[in-house]
């Protein structure tokens, strides 16, 4: 069955230091897709990036860059010169193919970002 | 609208009290999903539709919990004789064949 594991439950950096949140999953499917989603205090959440298994490469976009690892079963998300606005609970998830596509999400990283 | 809906946003409920949540799904979305959040957790997979059918009911917690999409649109998720261990977010999120889930803004239901 397909488990991640977000080992960091709380985090508290200050504005402009770089972090780096980790998530670490399982599965035994070879294909399937990874995300990231933030969550504000006000509840909704916010789709940050979506990767399939068959793309290892990272990515990029503006201040948060993705390092997906499958040597590691790890999909690890930085935030570059972190702002107050970043601060939210961060979930990693999972979904596999051959199981509807359903999320598998890990239990969340609150990062507390001080000015 | 462009997004997924749900209703009520917030419900209070009295132990014992049956509560319908609402989901309306982006339109031409074929799947959809119920999710249960706990405070401080993270969402937990109850039930999937395509279309009509319902695929998959293995997260729902108990037979108190029912859910319905009777035309392949909206869906319902309702839950029988509330009790305390019910107060959590309800999630709604619908897809494509191709595209990732979207998610609504979620139903809390506080059970008092």
């Amino acid at each position: 069955a397909q488990k991640v594991t977000q080992a960091q439950t709380e985090i508290s950096v200050v504005e402009k230091e770089d972090v780096t949140l980790d998530c670490v999953y399982e599965t035994r499917d070879t294909t399937y897709y990874l995300f990231w989603y933030k969550q504000p205090p006000s509840g909704e959440l916010v789709f940050l990036i979506r990767r399939n298994s068959f793309d290892e490469q990272n990515e990029i976009s503006g201040r948060y860059s993705w390092n997906f690892q499958k040597s590691t079963s790890s999909f690890n998300f930085t935030i570059t010169a972190s702002q107050v606005v970043d601060s939210a609970v961060y979930f990693c998830a999972l979904s596999e193919v051959n199981a509807g596509n359903m999320l598998t999400f890990g239990g969340g990283t609150r990062l507390m970002v001080k000015p | 609208g462009a997004g997924v809906s749900q209703s009520p946003r917030y419900k209070v409920a009295k132990r014992g009290q049956d509560v319908a949540l609402r989901c309306d799904p982006i339109s031409g979305h074929v799947s959809l999903f119920w999710y249960q959040q706990a405070l401080g957790q993270g969402p937990e997979f109850l039930t999937y539709f395509q279309n009509e059918a319902q695929l998959d009911k293995s997260g729902l917690p108990s037979d108190r919990f029912f859910a319905e999409r009777p035309e392949g649109s909206v869906s319902t998720l309702k839950i029988q004789r509330t009790q305390q261990e019910d107060s959590a977010v309800y999630l709604c999120a619908s897809s494509s064949q191709t595209s990732r889930g979207y998610f609504g803004p979620g139903t809390r239901l506080t059970v008092t």
